[in-house]
C-alpha cells in the first residue's frame, strides 16, 4: 500500500461544531504532516509529527488539535472553527532515514467547508 | 529565513514546443529542491528531486547553486503535462519541513 488515505473526502461544519479530519499511512513512514492549502495557493505547513511526538507546530491556532496515536494514524480535531479555516487539508507522510526524509506523499485531502 | 520563488503563474505553450518552468530560492545553506505536481483532480506528487538526477515523463531539472535556481525543462510538451507545478526547498537541518513556491499552472495547448 503506498498511498495516503484521508476521511473524510467533503465535510461541512457549523461554527460550534466539533469534527475531526483522519489520515492513515501504511507505508512505514515516521514523519507525518498536516497541511492548509487555499484554492491557487501552495500548500501551508500546519504541523510535523516524528515518531508519533509533535515536532513542529507552525503557530497554528489552538481550535486545530492534531493527534498522533500511533505511527499509521494521524488525527486532526476541529472546535470553534471560523468560516476563513474553510480550505483543503492535506495530509502527508514521509520516511525519516536521511536519503529519503525530505520526499513527501500526500493523501487527496478533505475539503472543509465553514459554514 | 529559507523562500521559494516561481515568477510565472500561468504558462501556456504549444504541444511540441519546449518548456521550461522558473523557480529561485533563498537559502545561505545546502537545501534540497524538489518539484511536485498536481494533476486535475488528482493528489500532489512528487516529480523530481535534485539529488536523483534523473529525467521523470521527460522533465529534468539541474540545481545551479550559483544562480540559486532549479528550473524545470521539457524539450517537446504534451498535453497530459498540463497541470500546477510547485517548486519546494527543504532544510535537511530540519526534517520534512518543506517550503513551496506558489506554483505554476503549466497549459499545453494541441
Amino acid at each position: 500500500d503506498t498511498e495516503v488515505t484521508q476521511t473524510p473526502k467533503h465535510l461541512v461544519m457549523g461554527m460550534t461544531n466539533k469534527k475531526s479530519l483522519k489520515c492513515e499511512q501504511h507505508m512505514g513512514h515516521r514523519a507525518m504532516y498536516w497541511y492548509k492549502q487555499k484554492a491557487k495557493k501552495p500548500p501551508e505547513l500546519m504541523f510535523v509529527y516524528s515518531y508519533e511526538k509533535l515536532s513542529i507546530n507552525e503557530s497554528v491556532p489552538s481550535r486545530f488539535s492534531p493527534e498522533c496515536p500511533n505511527s499509521s494514524l494521524l488525527n486532526l480535531h476541529l472546535h470553534a472553527l471560523q468560516p476563513e479555516d474553510s480550505a483543503l487539508y492535506l495530509c502527508a507522510s514521509s520516511q525519516e532515514d536521511f536519503i529519503a526524509k525530505n520526499i513527501q506523499y500526500f493523501g487527496a485531502g478533505t475539503r472543509l467547508s465553514v459554514l | 529565513a529559507q523562500r521559494v520563488t516561481q515568477p510565472e503563474k500561468l504558462l501556456s505553450v504549444f504541444k511540441g514546443a519546449p518548456v521550461e518552468l522558473k523557480c529561485n530560492y533563498s537559502y545561505s545553506g545546502s537545501p534540497e529542491l524538489f518539484w511536485y505536481v498536481q494533476y486535475s483532480r488528482q493528489r500532489l506528487q512528487l516529480l523530481l528531486r535534485h539529488i536523483s538526477r534523473e529525467s521523470i515523463k521527460g522533465f529534468t531539472a539541474d540545481l545551479n547553486k550559483g544562480e540559486t535556481s532549479f528550473h524545470l525543462k521539457k524539450p517537446f510538451a504534451q498535453e497530459e503535462d498540463s497541470a500546477m507545478y510547485y517548486c519546494a526547498l527543504s532544510l535537511n537541518t530540519n526534517a520534512g519541513k518543506s517550503t513551496f513556491g506558489d506554483g505554476t499552472t503549466l497549459t499545453v495547448k494541441p
